[in-house]
């Protein structure tokens, strides 16, 4: 199966919060990554959160980790349409500099 | 922030002919600079890792003889997909690794070339 695994659609309502997933596999991963892509444009690093973390916040945003179960959550505040983006989960592991990314979520986000 | 762009950010060409990608980092000097090659509903697939000055590193599975990879400067790397076939259609992205960067996994992404080949 795939390092980094996502679902690969969420759609939620405008004002409402977004929870992405995704789990992995490489227990040493050190870093964790959120990228937002927008159509047709390259990836732009949203958080990050080191291995040795549960949580971090960010304005709207939370990022969660449970390190025991490998699974890492992007949490979305009052989403808005211009948050509709795909948004891919990477990890780096130790030794390696070279991110694994996730397949992406692709959130939509309607009125 | 650090700022990596590619050009052209489209290209359409013919079977047969060979396109060059160019990314650069505008404001930054960066050792290493990473291709990728996105997919619909995939992963960014790496393709090859290039450092300043010697010859890229290629994943298993990318034909270096198919994608020539090129960093000649310290702000500049390219991507020449020679002989392109309707399969190499794709969006490309590169990322640079700054120079000055303490932490090793630090990269800026460029906007991406969409890579459309009849």
């Amino acid at each position: 199966g795939e390092d980094v695994e996502q679902s690969l659609f969420l759609s939620v309502r405008e004002g409402d919060s977004s929870v992405i997933n995704c789990t992995y596999t490489d227990s040493s991963s050190t870093y964790l990554y959120w990228y937002k892509q927008e159509p047709g444009a390259g990836l732009q690093l949203l958080t990050y959160i080191f291995s040795n973390m549960d949580m971090k916040q960010d304005q709207r945003l939370t990022v969660l980790l449970n390190k025991k179960d490998k699974h890492l959550s992007l949490r979305i505040a009052d989403t808005q349409t211009g948050d509709s983006a795909i948004y891919f989960c990477a990890e780096v592991t130790g030794g390696s500099y070279i991110p694994t990314f996730g397949r992406g979520t692709s959130l939509i986000v309607h009125p | 922030g650090a700022v990596v762009s590619q050009h052209p950010s489209r290209v359409i060409c013919k079977s047969g002919t060979s396109v060059k990608i160019e990314c650069r980092s505008l404001d930054f000097q960066a050792t290493t600079m990473f291709w990728y090659r996105q997919f619909p509903k995939k992963s960014l697939m790496l393709m090859a890792t290039s450092n300043e000055g010697s010859k890229a590193t290629y994943e298993q599975g990318v034909e270096k003889d198919k994608f020539l990879i090129n960093h000649a400067s310290l702000t500049l790397s390219t991507l020449t997909v020679t002989s392109a076939h309707p399969e190499d259609s794709s969006f490309y992205i590169c990322s640079a690794r700054p120079r000055s960067s303490v932490r090793t996994d630090t990269q800026y992404f460029g906007p991406g070339t969409r890579l459309t080949v009849l």
